[in-house]
């Protein structure tokens, strides 16, 4: 399996810009999460989706961001307009929660510079 | 609910010599318990897991942990440093009952190996 696959892997944007970021889970997991990190604040749960439906959506810091999960094997994360602040690097993550292991995988992460 | 503190943000230690990484967490049931790693520009790799079977978890490279319930703890511990061990440290707890996935992160550890 090729892990979970995020893309692009950097991304350098000006202000007001929209952003979309991608991500393909791992085949045959059910849940789907998108982290943010930054210096400031560390490890942030932005949303996370089980079985497609978003389950929790309270960690999307304002109306800017959205997430979407059309099909088991395809989320986005979009983010219009970009702002400076918005700068990071975004994870996506995956688990099968089948037997309620819940180990997730990791993907290699978008940075993300808004100018 | 449930909850993880790692009790040192910076640790830094010697090449050769054990690394003791704390973490304790609280729950109100019997909680997955998990320990990632993330080195420079790198994603979060699993490190190891405990998930109500041996209280003595092994992991790769060396790296252990110890479930202890009397004591909410679950400390991270390798006997002899590398250079290459040098890198944030993530304690991680499930969130819940639900079986949706959702882990607590610790707000990390970061270890510093010196020659």
């Amino acid at each position: 399996d090729a892990g979970v696959i995020q893309s692009p892997r950097h991304e350098v944007t000006e202000m007001g810009q929209e952003v979309t970021l991608r991500c393909k889970p791992i085949s045959g997991h059910n849940s789907l999460f998108w982290y943010r990190q930054t210096m400031m604040r560390g490890l942030e749960l932005l949303i996370y989706f089980n079985n497609n439906v978003p389950i929790d959506d309270s960690g999307m810091p304002e109306d800017r961001f959205s997430a979407k999960m059309p099909n088991a094997s395809f989320s986005t994360l979009k983010i219009q307009p970009s702002e400076p602040r918005d700068s990071a690097v975004y994870f996506c993550a995956s688990s099968s929660t089948s037997g309620r292991r819940n180990e997730q995988f990791f993907g290699p992460g978008t940075r993300l510079t808004v100018l | 609910a449930q909850s993880v503190t790692q009790l040192d943000s910076h640790v830094s230690v010697s090449e050769g010599t054990p690394v003791l990484l704390r973490c304790n967490y609280s729950s109100s049931y019997s909680p997955s318990l998990f320990w990632y790693v993330q080195h420079p520009n790198k994603g979060l790799q699993l490190l190891l897991k405990y998930t109500s079977a041996a209280t003595l978890v092994k992991g790769i490279n060396g790296f252990e942990a110890e479930f202890k319930k009397s004591e909410t703890s679950f400390h991270l511990t390798k006997p002899s440093a590398h250079m290459s061990d040098a890198a944030e440290y993530f304690c991680v707890v499930s969130s819940g009952s639900s079986n949706t996935g959702k882990l607590i992160f610790g707000q990390g550890t970061t270890l510093q190996v010196k020659p």
